[in-house]
């Protein structure tokens, strides 16, 4: 079974704090993404890594960045945390080759709170 | 534009009763559309992946659709169960390039009373 774990179901946060949401799948998948889910808005996809070390914005990056360093951890920033980044954040993962071809494995997500 | 739109935005059924979601798309180029469904405080499992060549993928009660030409899919449950309740996600995938985009609905939420 693919694994997907993200490191907190709930946080809380002030506004102006740096925030890490890590991700970690087990099955050996190169390829990583962030997506936020709001509301009425569907998921929204933040950045995606197709390896180590390699990123790719998607399209609300701003206000975020990530960080690949381990093939099978990816980890988002919120570098100054703001009441408009409160949201459900997914990660998930896939195989290699073609990542339209390939289903995404999500993660149970991330509720954030900015206060 | 691309979008994926999704309707009803939310349905209530009776167990037992069949019911049918419908996503319409203008995503061009299209490569796959998939099903996905989201239980309440989950990620997204995925249900059904068709390409452009296929016009019916089932997944136990769940029967999907797809209508290249008319750009529409459906999602068809047989014989609902309380554990159906869930949010049910539309995703259209576009490969230009090499480079994949995922356009995604907004959902249908399902309740499945007793």
């Amino acid at each position: 079974d693919v694994k997907v774990t993200q490191s907190s179901r709930y946080l809380v946060k002030r506004t102006g704090e740096k925030v890490f949401l890590e991700c970690v799948q087990d099955m050996d998948h190169e390829n990583m993404f962030w997506y936020r889910q709001d509301p009425g808005l569907g998921l929204r996809l933040i950045y995606f890594s197709y390896d180590v070390k390699m990123k790719e914005k998607g399209d609300i990056p701003e206000g975020y960045s990530v960080s690949r360093e381990k093939k099978e951890r990816f980890s988002l920033i919120l570098e100054s945390a703001s009441t408009n980044q409160t949201s459900m954040y997914l990660c998930a993962s896939s195989s290699p080759g073609l990542a339209g071809l390939k289903t995404q494995y999500f993660g149970p997500g991330t509720r954030l709170l900015v206060l | 534009k691309n979008q994926v739109e999704q309707s009803p935005q939310s349905l209530i059924i009776l167990e037992g009763k069949n019911c049918t979601l419908q996503c319409n798309y203008t995503v061009s180029p299209f490569s796959n559309l998939r099903w996905y469904k989201q239980d309440t405080g989950r990620g997204p499992v995925s249900l059904t992946i068709m390409t452009f060549s296929e016009n019916t993928k089932s997944n136990g009660r769940y029967t999907a659709t797809l209508d290249a030409d008319t750009k529409q899919s459906s999602l068809h449950i047989t014989a609902s169960q309380l554990s159906d309740s869930a949010s049910y996600i539309c995703v259209v995938i576009s490969v230009i390039y090499n480079f994949n985009k995922f356009y995604f609905g907004s959902g249908t939420k399902l309740n499945v009373k007793p």
